[in-house]
């Protein structure tokens, strides 16, 4: 079975500062990793994702995220906040290989104060 | 079409009745996904539809819920006998390959009353 944890219910950051966005995966095999943001009363878009390769996939917005095989996690990153980051970010995992569905973690509220 | 279409964008429903909710994937898109997000709940995994595979239903809730795929394209989510606890965001989603991100539409938001 894969799961995905992010355990942070909501992150704060003051504008400018950096912010960081934890998720830890397991997977049976090797894994593709993806984020996710929810903007209030919007659909998901996808930000960023790691197939294989440069361990620090870098995405949309000024996101980036880096895939650390030893501690199963996939952090994500931006090195300055803005107060429109202000929304809810998914982790998610699939397996790689075969046809699998993907697994999405329960979502971490990032607040940035102005 | 330009993105993935979800229909109806609302419905408010009588408990016991039974709901349709519609997902027009991305043309050429051969994976299909519905999610359920309850308020203040991350995403629920219902099912997933791979191009002509036996769909995984391992996320459907109770036998109450179903869903079909026709022609590899449009899909359907069927609710029958909703109860309260049925009220949701309902999300689908579609990719184009295994190792492609999902583009997920605006959701059907259901209120069992």
């Amino acid at each position: 079975a894969q799961s995905v944890a992010q355990p942070e219910d909501q992150v704060n950051v003051a504008e400018g500062n950096p912010l960081t966005v934890k998720c830890t995966y397991s997977v049976s095999g090797n894994p593709y990793l993806f984020w996710y943001v929810q903007y209030p009363n919007r659909g998901l878009q996808f930000l960023l994702k790691y197939i294989t390769g440069d361990n620090l996939v870098k995405g949309s917005y000024g996101f980036e995220a880096e895939f650390n095989k030893s501690q199963t996690s996939f952090h994500l990153k931006k090195p300055s906040a803005l107060v429109s980051d202000s929304a809810l970010y998914f982790c998610a995992v699939r397996v790689s290989g075969g046809y699998q569905k993907v697994t999405f973690g329960i979502g971490t509220k990032l607040q940035v104060i102005p | 079409g330009a993105g993935v279409s979800q229909s109806p964008s609302n419905k408010v429903t009588e408990k016991g009745k039974d709901v349709e909710l519609r997902c027009d994937p991305i043309s050429g898109h051969t994976a299909l996904y519905w999610y359920r997000q309850s308020l203040g709940q991350g995403l629920e995994f219902l099912i997933y539809f791979q191009g002509n595979s036996a769909p995984d239903k391992s996320g459907l809730p109770s036998d109450r819920f179903s869903a079909e795929r026709t022609g590899g394209s449009v899909s359907t989510l069927t609710i029958q006998r909703t109860q309260q606890e049925d009220s949701a965001v309902y999300l689908c989603a579609s990719s184009k390959d295994r190792g492609t991100e999902a583009f997920f539409g605006q959701g059907t938001r259901l209120t069992v009353v």
